[in-house]
């Protein structure tokens, strides 16, 4: 699976867009790219994934740039509750049953009043 | 809540003794997966299964062990524990083995005096 690169550390005012990036300069043609994000302690929480189209859900957007090299989380409107550690990962498709998701160190985001 | 029960919450022990983390997957999840997070590692894959049978097997010691039952619960075993075996053990279940999209317990935190 690529390697990703994240910053450590972002902050966000309240009620702005958190845009969070991800570098994965060597991924492959059938890696996708997943982002969980884990509130203080909790199990972590899948957000969002994509192959190569942007993508939107109820939680957020994930932007894949044409090269596929980068990725941008987009949380559109920014809470207190957004607070939390955001983890970038790229995953091959398998098919098979034996698999595992490689958490790295993630940006701590911190939303701010 | 991701449907997914981890028990115990907490557990304080002492070192060289054993415990069992349990965990029960959501209804219809085959995949169960163990991570560990301790405050200098970040979260590190230890084993997966999937319908039974171990598929996958990440940075897990010796004294370690787990194992999925015919009701697709999990236990991991941890003995002969040690200070440093002090951390957060999280479950994560899928439906298949393919953990694009985990979803994770509320961990079991494990303290050893």
């Amino acid at each position: 699976d690529a390697k990703t690169t994240q910053p450590p550390s972002m902050d966000c005012a309240e009620g702005r867009a958190a845009n969070l990036p991800c570098n994965h300069s060597t991924i492959s043609g059938n890696e996708y790219v997943y982002w969980y994000r884990q509130i203080h302690s909790q199990g972590p929480q899948y957000i969002i994934h994509g192959l190569k189209n942007n993508e939107t859900n109820e939680m957020a957007s994930l932007i894949i740039t044409e090269d596929r090299k980068s990725s941008t989380l987009i949380l559109p409107h920014a809470t207190l509750r957004d607070t939390a550690v955001y983890y970038c990962i790229v995953r091959g498709d398998y098919t098979g049953t034996a698999s595992k998701l490689t958490f790295g160190t993630g940006t701590r985001l911190q939303v701010t009043l | 809540d991701s449907g997914v029960t981890q028990t115990p919450k907490h557990l304080i022990t002492a070192t060289g003794q054993r415990v069992t983390l349990r965990c029960s997957p959501r209804s219809g999840d085959l995949s169960v997966y163990w991570y560990q997070q301790s405050l200098d590692q970040g979260l590190q894959f230890l084993i997966q299964y999937y319908n039974g049978e171990e598929r996958a097997k990440g940075n897990i010691l010796e004294r370690f062990s787990a194992q999925q039952f015919p009701d697709l619960h999990s236990e991991l075993n941890l003995s002969s524990l040690e200070l440093g075996d002090s951390a957060l053990y999280f479950c994560a279940s899928s439906v298949g083995g393919y953990p694009g999209e985990l979803f994770f317990g509320e961990g079991s935190r494990l303290t050893v005096l």
